[in-house]
């Protein structure tokens, strides 16, 4: 059974660089896309970016100068940096795997998502 | 548009067939994925790629599209399927991926 679960600090100071790490069990991460996504407080999903096996990744405009998504195949693992955080970064931060085809995409796998507050 | 527009809550009684609907440009080209998501839980995946339902989800969920709305309906409502909704599909505007803004069903 494939399963996901992220790590990382639950605490990060304003203007500092918010580091998660997610780790693939059951399965093997040279396949498929791998993506981050996260839920504000009481709010919608938004989708952070994703990185390709092959190493290719793609972020939401909005973020994309914040952000990087990082693949290690030899521990299984993806991982997400996201720089100068703010409160507005306070958020539940799920990784998913990203299942696709030629016109749809799906996240079939989810981390039960992990809570990075940045206080105000 | 990047966006996909969905109604913030919907209620159904229980037993009874209810829809979710997704507006957005993107789905004039591309299918919408469903969500389901329980209070504290992670989102599950209910419907992708035009009525595919993943292992162990119940055949009464099923999606239908019409030009630039996608349909979720949930025929005969069960109590456990009070939850948040959200659609996502992929936009041609720039951003690959995008959800909806979600909504919230109560089962009755």
């Amino acid at each position: 059974q494939v399963q996901l679960q992220e790590s990382g600090p639950a605490l990060v100071k304003p203007s500092e660089t918010l580091s998660l790490t997610c780790t693939l069990s059951g399965g093997s991460i040279s396949s498929f896309y791998w993506s981050w996504i996260r839920q504000p407080p009481g709010k919608g999903l938004e989708w952070i970016g994703y990185i390709y096996y092959s190493g290719s990744s793609n972020y939401d405009p909005s973020l994309k100068s914040r952000v990087t998504i990082s693949l290690d195949t030899s521990k299984n693992q993806f991982s997400l940096k996201l720089t100068s955080v703010t409160a507005a970064d306070t958020a539940v931060y799920y990784c998913a795997r990203q299942n696709s085809g030629t016109t749809w995409d799906a996240f079939d796998i989810w981390g039960q998502g992990t809570m990075v507050t940045v206080p105000s | 548009s990047s966006e996909l527009t969905q109604d913030p809550a919907v209620s159904v009684a229980l037993g009874q067939t209810v829809r979710i609907t997704c507006q957005g440009d993107s789905l004039r080209t591309s299918y919408a994925s469903w969500y389901q998501q329980k209070p504290g839980q992670a989102p599950v995946l209910v419907i992708y790629a035009r009525n595919n339902r993943p292992s162990g989800i119940p055949d009464r969920f099923s999606d239908s599209s019409s030009g630039n709305t996608a349909s979720l309906t949930i025929t005969g409502a069960q109590a456990e399927d009070e939850a948040d909704y959200y659609c996502n599909s992929r936009d041609s505007s720039g951003n690959p991926v995008v959800f909806g803004g979600g909504t919230k069903l109560t089962v009755l």
